[in-house]
């Protein structure tokens, strides 16, 4: 099975901050990787697929980058609506898999 | 615009079967390139895929689970449904109904999940 570990586990960033989330799988998914946020008490929304093309609809400081095993997503301004959680996801093979998740804070 | 909501009881006893249906509006879950599938998250832990079910009643199982778990299509009523036999504390968590569509960059196929239900807590206890 292929496990996704991401880094940080969580930080906390001033308005305005360039925001780097890191994403790590234990062996090649070469770029079946998606980057998802999530709110307390709203649906999983979908920011990236295919590790760096953006989801209709989300915002261009969104954006993901990486092949292989490494992948990062960067927020290049955050903003008060970015606070969430951040998860990544492979989908290049079942089992299915996340990333423990990231969570971002607002200073 | 299409919409996914889970419902079900929120309270399960051990040893019994959790049944969860999801219901979508706006869409049909018999359109091409589309996987319906479930992901949970128990209390304080990371998500954790189930399973998916396509049109055709292809099924995919994660292995932790495959004994246990039945996913299934009603095109009659435009739902999906999940069954978890001989539940445990352990399966207590918020359950998601998503979806999982065919997009294609550079010529390649990308399944990835790009519509998620807000989920439902299914708590097991006696």
């Amino acid at each position: 099975d292929i496990q996704m570990t991401q880094s940080p586990s969580s930080l906390s960033a001033s308005i305005g901050d360039r925001v780097t989330i890191t994403c790590r799988a234990n062996e090649g998914i070469d770029s079946y990787l998606a980057w998802f946020q999530k709110k307390s008490g709203k649906a999983p929304e979908s920011l990236i697929y295919a590790a760096s093309t953006l989801q209709t609809g989300v915002p261009p400081r969104f954006s993901g980058s990486g092949s292989g095993t490494d992948f990062t997503l960067t927020i290049t301004s955050l903003q008060p609506e970015d606070s969430a959680i951040y998860y990544c996801q492979q989908y290049k093979s079942h089992p299915l898999s996340f990333g423990g998740g990231t969570m971002v804070g607002i200073k | 615009q299409l919409q996914l909501q889970e419902s079900g009881p929120g309270l399960v006893k051990p040893s019994g079967t959790l049944s969860l249906t999801c219901g979508v509006s706006g869409g049909s879950i018999s359109s091409t390139n589309y996987y319906w599938g479930w992901i949970r998250q128990p209390p304080g832990k990371g998500l954790e895929w189930i399973g998916s079910v396509y049109k055709s009643g292809i099924t995919f199982y994660n292995p932790s689970l495959k004994s246990r778990v039945t996913i299934s299509m009603d095109t009659s009523k435009n739902q999906v449904s999940l069954k978890l036999t001989t539940v445990t504390a352990a399966d207590t968590a918020v359950y998601y109904c998503a979806r999982r569509g065919r997009l294609v960059v550079a010529d390649t196929d990308h399944w990835h999940f790009d519509l998620w239900g807000r989920g439902t807590l299914v708590a097991v206890s006696s």
